[in-house]
């Protein structure tokens, strides 16, 4: 089946660092991906849409100079919080679509990244 | 705008026993799709079914079914014969079809405790 990673699993950072995200398609290419925020028991958040060759597209009230979203290759988009400070902390999570699903009706997700920013 | 709402934040069950999680939403739209999602302590997404509002029939996935009704805009997951790993938040989801996004909107989920 389609197996999307996410790397770290986890990641601890100071306030004003930045932290990059890999999200990868592991035996499939995805020419969009999504990018999702979850905050402690509550719904996932869709940030972004992630397209190959071309630039993101955020939706509403997500600041794109704070999370820059690259989708250089069919199997890998990277998120990066810049000058990241403590508000930032939560769980970030992918998702793609294998080709020949449609993406109205497959999305495979990533198990997702802790961040913590101290 | 198109939402989604699940209004039990908590539901348990016995273990064996059967359990309902509901699901509305509200769209304009008359086609689309919607899904239900677990996602267990792991925090691992995983697709539990999916439903296409052209079709009438309830999608089942064995001890999983829905109660998909169209004009109420009702969309309630059935869990039968509940298992210790069925614990988990549940997550209600709508796509719509315009434009072919993708884009999923998420209800605000529950979180369903089986007991044994």
């Amino acid at each position: 089946g389609a197996v999307v990673s996410q790397h770290p699993s986890w990641v601890i950072c100071k306030s004003g660092t930045s932290v990059k995200i890999e999200c990868r398609s592991l035996d499939f290419q995805a020419t969009t991906m999504f990018w999702y925020r979850q905050f402690p028991k509550q719904s996932l958040m869709l940030m972004a849409t992630s397209n190959e060759g071309s630039k993101a597209t955020y939706e509403q009230g997500v600041e794109k100079d704070k999370f820059l979203i690259n989708h250089a290759s069919l199997t890998l988009s990277t998120l990066t919080v810049t000058s990241a400070h403590p508000e930032d902390s939560s769980f970030y999570i992918c998702s793609a679509s294998p080709p020949g699903r449609s993406i109205t009706d497959t999305q495979y997700f990533g198990p997702g990244t802790r961040l913590t920013v101290l | 705008a198109q939402t989604v709402t699940q209004s039990q934040p908590e539901m348990s069950v016995q273990e064996a026993e059967t359990v309902t999680l509901s699901c509305t939403y509200d769209t304009s739209e008359s086609d689309y799709y919607l899904f239900w999602y677990k996602q267990p302590p792991s925090r691992q997404m995983i697709l539990v079914i999916r439903q296409e509002a052209y079709k009438q029939q309830n999608a089942t996935e064995n001890r999983f079914s829905v109660n998909f009704q169209k004009a109420a805009k009702s969309f309630s997951l059935k869990i039968s014969d509940s298992q210790l790993g069925d614990a988990a938040m549940y997550f209600c989801a709508y796509i719509p079809p315009r434009g072919n996004t993708g884009k999923l909107i998420f209800g605000q989920g529950t979180t369903l405790q089986v007991k044994p």
